[in-house]
């Protein structure tokens, strides 16, 4: 099985919609964060989370929020979805305890489109 | 200017070919380096793991680092077109740091 799981992995909506994407992870990280990845912008950070209780902003945080349910789950929102958030998005796991804390895991990928 | 920066590719090779792919940054503070490879429709996967300068080899794969130049390259010996994929650099300048990331090369292995 996967250690670091999203859902959906492909999506479709219109503009205005809310749309959550969610990631879930098996290999006990507290650390998790939310990318997305655009033809030649390669990837950007959103959102990151280094615990439960401690959320913080990327480089493109607008337009988005996330929730940090618990420490194996980090969800992604999109609150008014418009159509340049159309991209392929990603969660991400490292571990605080381990030697190398960023390191980073990455999950399948979802790949939304907005139309 | 991005502190990252990397050529986009893409990169074509016949098999066999020892191929080269490097990045550039500006953070003299960066310490830590990464090579990323992703294969279409798939999530990165970690490749090469290196601290500060020098070698490190595995397998085919040969990481080289030199901070006096903010240069680090990723040296692929006799390429298989199963190595053909995205590679993204990253770095960040301790290890409890999130990483900055390179756009990515896109390399093509022909059999």
């Amino acid at each position: 099985d996967a250690d670091v799981t999203q859902t959906p992995r492909n999506r479709i909506t219109k503009t205005g919609k809310r749309i959550m994407l969610e990631c879930s992870q098996t290999k006990g990280h507290d650390r998790m964060y939310w990318y997305r990845q655009d033809p030649g912008l390669g990837l950007r950070l959103i959102y990151y989370s280094f615990d439960v209780k401690d959320i913080n902003k990327g480089e493109i945080s607008d337009g988005y929020s996330v929730s940090r349910q618990a420490q194996a789950k980090f969800s992604l929102s999109l609150e008014s979805a418009i159509p340049n958030q159309t991209a392929l998005y990603f969660c991400a796991t490292s571990d605080l305890k381990g030697g190398r804390a960023n390191e980073q895991f990455f999950g399948p990928g979802t790949r939304l489109t907005v139309l | 200017q991005k502190e990252v920066e990397q050529d986009p590719g893409p990169l074509s090779v016949p098999e066999g070919a020892i191929v080269s792919l490097n990045c550039t940054y500006s953070n003299s503070a960066f310490q830590y380096f990464m090579w990323y490879r992703q294969y279409s429709r798939k999530g990165p996967e970690l490749l090469m793991y290196t601290y500060s300068s020098g070698n490190k080899e595995d397998g085919r794969f040969t990481a080289q680092v030199d901070k006096s130049s903010k240069y680090i390259s990723l040296f692929i010996r006799d390429s298989q077109p199963s190595d053909s994929a995205t590679y993204l650099c990253a770095m960040s300048a301790t290890g409890f740091q999130k990483l900055v990331f390179g756009t990515g090369t896109r390399l093509l292995v022909s059999p």
